[in-house]
């Protein structure tokens, strides 16, 4: 079975830019996750999708983040304009369904780095 | 809100030492608890988990074991092997409220193996 699918897997930009992040969640999974993991830290959610719909987008800067997942498989992160504080490394996770029992599947990440 | 507190690292140690990662949480209800791996250059794996006051989870020789009274979830290993050297997360899940499904991640601790 083929995880869980990102690309890049790395990513320069000068701050104001912008940048999109492609993520392909194991096929069936209905559940896609992006976080965001500053270097020293643990993962931060920043929006959730339940198939093609979000469900918490509580963390997510709307100001400058925003995230797609049209037909509810395939999803895209996008960053409008980067700020220093953006690098990071961008994770996307799936699972079969939301809650206690289903376990995420992460991707390798997209590093992010913002000059 | 829900959090999770790890034992600062980094960690290092001689290859059959015994580890312990401590991992302390906070949160309303009955969350489910994990740990999380992260090897070098790969994404975050599930390493265990445990989904009620005092189950131990176990995997690869690691175990942990949900201690209510003591909201704490502690990361131990036997014999630990080169093989071992990576980042490892605590992790909660609580149903309740508005963060179903979501993952809420400690800080991480470095582990280092030597031979």
């Amino acid at each position: 079975e083929a995880g869980v699918a990102q690309s890049p897997r790395y990513k320069i930009i000068e701050k104001r830019q912008s940048v999109a992040f492609w993520c392909n969640p194991i096929s069936g999974h209905a559940t896609l996750y992006w976080y965001q993991q500053i270097l020293g830290q643990g993962p931060k959610l920043l929006i959730q999708f339940q198939n093609n719909g979000v469900v918490d987008d509580s963390q997510l800067p709307k100001d400058r983040f925003s995230a797609e997942r049209l037909k509810g498989v395939d999803s895209t992160l996008k960053i409008q304009p980067a700020k220093l504080e953006d690098s990071a490394v961008y994770l996307c996770a799936s699972s079969s369904f939301p809650g206690l029992a289903g376990e995420q599947f992460f991707g390798p990440g997209t590093r992010l780095t913002v000059l | 809100g829900n959090s999770v507190t790890q034992m600062e690292g980094p960690v290092t140690l001689s290859e059959e030492a015994f580890l312990t990662i401590n991992c302390t949480y906070t949160a309303t209800g009955y969350p489910s608890l994990f740990w999380y791996v992260q090897y070098p250059g790969e994404g975050l794996q599930l390493l265990l988990k445990a989904t009620k006051a005092d189950d131990k989870g176990s995997n690869k020789g690691f175990e942990a074991t949900y201690r209510k009274e003591t909201t704490s979830f502690h990361l131990e290993k036997g014999s630990v092997q080169v093989s071992d050297s990576a980042v490892y997360f605590c992790a909660l899940i609580n149903a309740g409220g508005t963060s179903y499904g979501k993952l809420t991640f400690g800080q991480g601790t470095i582990l280092t193996v030597h031979p």
